[in-house]
């Protein structure tokens, strides 16, 4: 089955700690994007990237960082430096032309 | 100039009805109007979308239609089932050098009374 993958489901951390958010694709796309989904604001970009090994700021990077060393590979890294961490992450993927991304299952990440 | 302005918050439609939700942009340079469906838990998935070419696009029961001079777009639901009651997000997105970013409204969360 082609898709994307994102783990764990639900994650809980205590204030001050870093912590990676895992997404895996298998669609062979070249573009992998992160989202944070807040209640009752849409979806917000924190990075995008278009190719291995390059990586761009969305709207809201502060606070958070990405690598990108392999294709099918997009770890999103929340800081302690992120003030709201809590919240559902969502990890999207397209072929480069094309609008159309597709979203994984996302991860809901609790912070206290 | 950004943004995407999507409404209402919520919708209660009875099983049958017609369930209607509006978007507002301002950037003339988007091209390309998504509507993603999202249940609960679970990551938006591509409903339906239009250009700005087009002023309705409809697939089975879900429609767009799309004002260009007003710069507004809607999604209309017909015959809503049960089935149908998720958060619905439109979205609009523009063609950067190397990204298509898309830039969503606030979402609306529909439900279909049985």
């Amino acid at each position: 089955d082609g898709g994307i993958t994102q783990s764990p489901k639900y994650l809980f951390r205590k204030e001050g700690q870093n912590v990676t958010l895992s997404c895996e694709q298998n669609l062979n796309h070249d573009a992998m994007y992160w989202y944070r989904q807040d209640p009752g604001q849409g979806l917000r970009l924190i990075y995008y990237s278009q190719i291995v090994n390059d990586f761009q700021k969305g709207d809201i990077a502060e606070g958070y960082s990405v690598s990108r060393e392999k294709k099918e590979s997009f770890p999103l890294t929340v800081t302690s430096a992120q003030k709201n961490p809590t919240a559902f992450y969502l990890c999207a993927s397209s072929v480069p032309g094309s609008y159309e991304q597709y979203f994984g299952p996302g991860t809901r990440l609790t912070v206290t | 100039q950004q943004q995407v302005k999507q409404s209402p918050q919520s919708l209660i439609v009875q099983k049958g009805g017609i369930s209607i939700i509006n978007c507002a942009y301002e950037n003339t340079a988007f091209d390309y109007f998504p509507w993603y469906q999202q249940f609960p838990g679970k990551g938006p998935a591509l409903l339906i979308a239009i250009r700005p070419d087009v002023s309705e696009k409809k697939e089975g029961r879900f429609t767009i239609s799309f004002n260009k001079s007003a710069k507004q777009f809607s999604l209309h639901i017909m015959d809503s089932q049960p089935g149908d009651s998720a958060t619905y997000f439109c979205a609009a997105s523009w063609d950067e050098v190397r990204a298509q970013k898309l830039v969503f409204g606030q979402g609306t969360r529909l439900t279909i009374n049985p």
